[in-house]
């Protein structure tokens, strides 16, 4: 079975400081991870993804994440915080080996940034 | 490209109907997966198509089912409505492969479907 963890609800950070959201996973093959966020009111999107190679991410709006295999975590960090960064931000994985269809998501981090 | 597209946006439902949700994927996408979010429970994976072929399943009962056209648009059934199927129900489409490439592509979602049951 596979898994995700994000083991904060919420997470608040001053604009301009640095923000990281935590995720960590448990699959028994060879993990895919992705980030997305979810804006108010506005559906799903994707931020960016693992899936092999540089264990240094970088995605869109200025987000990066960082594979860690032996610690099994994939957290998401940006250096400088935005007010419209705040949103709702799912951490979701896929065994590559099996089933790789197949998307677990965590139960989301809210990110407030403030002013 | 246009986006995935989810009809209908709300839906108000009596417990025992039954309800078909639609879902039509970004053009050129074949994997179409359907997730079902509620505020307790996040988001739960009901289940994957790809090229008409029910491909993975979430933990979700007989009730729920779903299929796959052969120009890639999906339906979503849900039979002897529950007070407890009330959610936001997303679809997601993603280029989707098989073999190795089968998990690699990320997913673009709808905007989803207000289901509620009173």
């Amino acid at each position: 079975a596979q898994s995700v963890a994000q083991p904060e609800d919420q997470v608040n950070v001053a604009e301009g400081n640095p923000l990281t959201v935590k995720c960590t996973y448990s699959v028994s093959g060879n993990p895919y991870l992705f980030w997305y966020v979810q804006y108010p009111n506005r559906g799903l999107q994707f931020l960016l993804k693992y899936i092999t190679g540089d264990n240094l991410v970088k995605g869109s709006y200025g987000f990066e994440a960082e594979f860690n295999k032996s610690q099994t975590s994939f957290h998401l960090k940006k250096p400088s915080a935005l007010v419209s960064d705040s949103a709702l931000y799912f951490c979701a994985v896929r065994d590559g080996d099996t089933n790789a269809g197949k998307s677990t998501f965590g139960d989301g981090t809210t990110l407030t940034v403030k002013p | 490209k246009a986006g995935v597209t989810q009809t209908p946006r709300y839906l108000i439902k009596t417990r025992g109907q039954q309800v078909t949700l639609s879902c039509s994927p970004i053009s050129g996408h074949r994997s179409v997966s359907w997730y079902q979010q509620t505020p307790g429970q996040g988001l739960q994976f009901l289940f994957e198509y790809f090229s008409e072929t029910q491909r993975n399943k979430g933990n979700f009962p007989g009730r729920f089912s779903g299929r796959q056209f052969s120009n890639s648009r999906s339906e979503m059934n849900v039979s002897t409505l529950e007070l407890g199927d009330s959610a936001l129900y997303l679809c997601a489409s993603s280029f989707g492969g098989t073999g190795n490439l089968a998990g690699i592509y990320e997913q673009y979602f709808g905007p989803g479907t207000r289901l509620t049951v009173t």
